[in-house]
């Protein structure tokens, strides 16, 4: 069964500028969570998609959005880039819904690595 | 706040020692913890998952303890191989409004010959 696949896996931006990224999820499953990763701090919770719907939103501005396809495949995107969006964003896959509260596992992709200049 | 504080930072050990790696959180109420292994570029790998009443798992050479009443929970690696080398995530599940994750911020350790 082939995991988690994220696209691209690098990229690099100037200030004020657009990116979306893609995530497919593993085979089946229809839960969908985007987080941010930045040195020295811990993944931090962006948003949880589940058949196609928006399940949960974590304290992020409104520059970073997200859908998902019914395919369960999600894009994510941050308009007007700043410096400190620099960061590895992961995308994780789970069989359900609410994998942030229950005992599902998550399964995460290898990331896109975020550069903002 | 609901906080996972983990220590030590970072920790270098020779291949074949044993370490242990120490989480604290303020989380409450708590649902699980989760230890998970990320390599680097690579995203998280789930090692263990315990619920509050479970006090230890393992997983090969991997052991989780969790006490749930002074809020701190270990990974243990025994007999250290050059492929442990990774962060450490410690991750605890709250019951709140929001249902959301609270990921530490790691422990990177790195194995030498």
């Amino acid at each position: 069964k082939a995991g988690v696949t994220q696209t691209p896996r690098y990229l690099i931006k100037t200030r004020g500028q657009q990116v979306t990224l893609s995530c497919s999820p593993i085979s089946g499953h229809r839960s969908v969570s985007w987080y941010q990763q930045t040195p020295g701090q811990g993944l931090q919770f962006l948003f949880e998609y589940f058949s196609e719907t928006q399940r949960n939103k974590g304290n992020f501005p409104g520059r970073f959005s997200g859908r998902q396809f019914s395919n369960s495949r999600s894009e994510m995107n941050v308009s007007t880039l700043e410096l400190g969006d620099s960061a590895l964003y992961l995308c994780a896959s789970s069989p359900t819904a609410g994998a942030l509260s229950s005992y599902n596992e998550q399964f995460f992709g290898p990331g896109t690595r975020l550069t903002v200049l | 706040k609901n906080q996972v504080e983990q220590s030590p930072q970072s920790l270098i050990i020779l291949e074949g020692k044993n370490c242990t790696l120490q989480c604290n959180y303020t989380v409450s109420p708590f649902s699980n913890l989760r230890w998970y292994k990320q390599d680097t570029g690579r995203g998280p790998v789930s090692l263990t998952i315990m619920t509050f009443s479970e006090n230890t798992k393992s997983n090969g050479r991997y052991t989780a303890t969790l006490d749930a009443d002074t809020k701190q929970s270990s990974l243990h690696i025994t007999a250290s191989q050059l492929s442990d080398s990774a962060s450490y995530i410690c991750v605890v599940s709250g019951v709140d409004s929001n249902y959301q994750l609270i990921w530490g911020a790691g422990t990177k350790l790195i194995i030498k010959p």
